[in-house]
């Protein structure tokens, strides 16, 4: 079966330091991979999303980007954080074969300080 | 107007209650629908999905789509104070990797 893992789980951080959150898939192959920010009672918004290896599209612009170094890995990241960057931090997958139910990992809550 | 709406609640039911969940939308390309239940800090699990109008059913979960309306529901049976969470519908439109839309999440209570 498969599994989706992120961490860290939680991650309080000040203004103007970097940020790198991991995601990595296991039992599945070549999967889609997605970035996701989720503010209170607003729904889950779309950051970035990868279809393979060193492709990624961005949603939104952002103080965020985003790398996949390998097939089921993909990492967010900034270089200097902003207060408003502060969120619960979503990645899911979904099949390569275009079906799309979307499969969420655990979340990490960042706070920025 | 949003391309998914939900009604945030709060929702409050006693246990056994039947509970209905709804979001409506806006556009018609959206063909797959998918709800999600979350729990206080955790990621949203995957409960039910479907891309045809009618009704799915599994166990006390049934999905219902109407098309002709752009309206959706989610119906709970025999309610469980488990089953209390934040409820996300969410719709795309078939084979696209980017445009799956979610709704605010009705946060449910089920009291025993």
């Amino acid at each position: 079966s498969q599994t989706i893992h992120q961490w860290p789980a939680t991650l309080v951080q000040p203004v103007g330091s970097p940020l790198s959150l991991e995601c990595t898939v296991e039992g599945t192959s070549n999967p889609n991979l997605y970035w996701y920010r989720q503010a209170a009672g607003r729904g889950l918004q779309l950051l970035f999303y990868s279809v393979g290896i060193g492709q990624i599209s961005s949603e939104v612009p952002q103080n965020l980007s985003a790398s996949r170094p390998q097939d089921r890995q993909f990492i967010l990241s900034s270089k200097k954080l902003l207060l408003s960057d502060s969120g619960f931090y979503l990645c899911a997958w979904s099949a390569w074969t275009g079906t799309n139910e979307q499969y969420f990992g655990p979340g990490t809550r960042l706070t920025v300080t | 107007q949003k391309e998914v709406e939900q009604d945030p609640g709060p929702l409050s039911v006693p246990e056994g209650a039947i509970v209905s969940l709804n979001c409506t939308y806006s556009n018609s390309a959206f063909q797959y629908f998918m709800w999600y239940r979350q729990y206080s800090r955790k990621g949203p699990e995957l409960l039910m999905y479907t891309y045809s109008s009618g009704n799915k059913e599994d166990g006390r979960f049934t999905a219902q789509v109407d098309k002709s309306s752009k309206y959706i529901s989610l119906f709970i049976r025999d309610s469980q104070p488990s089953d209390s969470a934040t409820y996300l519908c969410a719709m795309s439109g078939l084979y696209n990797n980017n445009d799956m839309r979610f709704g605010a999440g009705t946060r449910l209570t089920v009291k025993p």
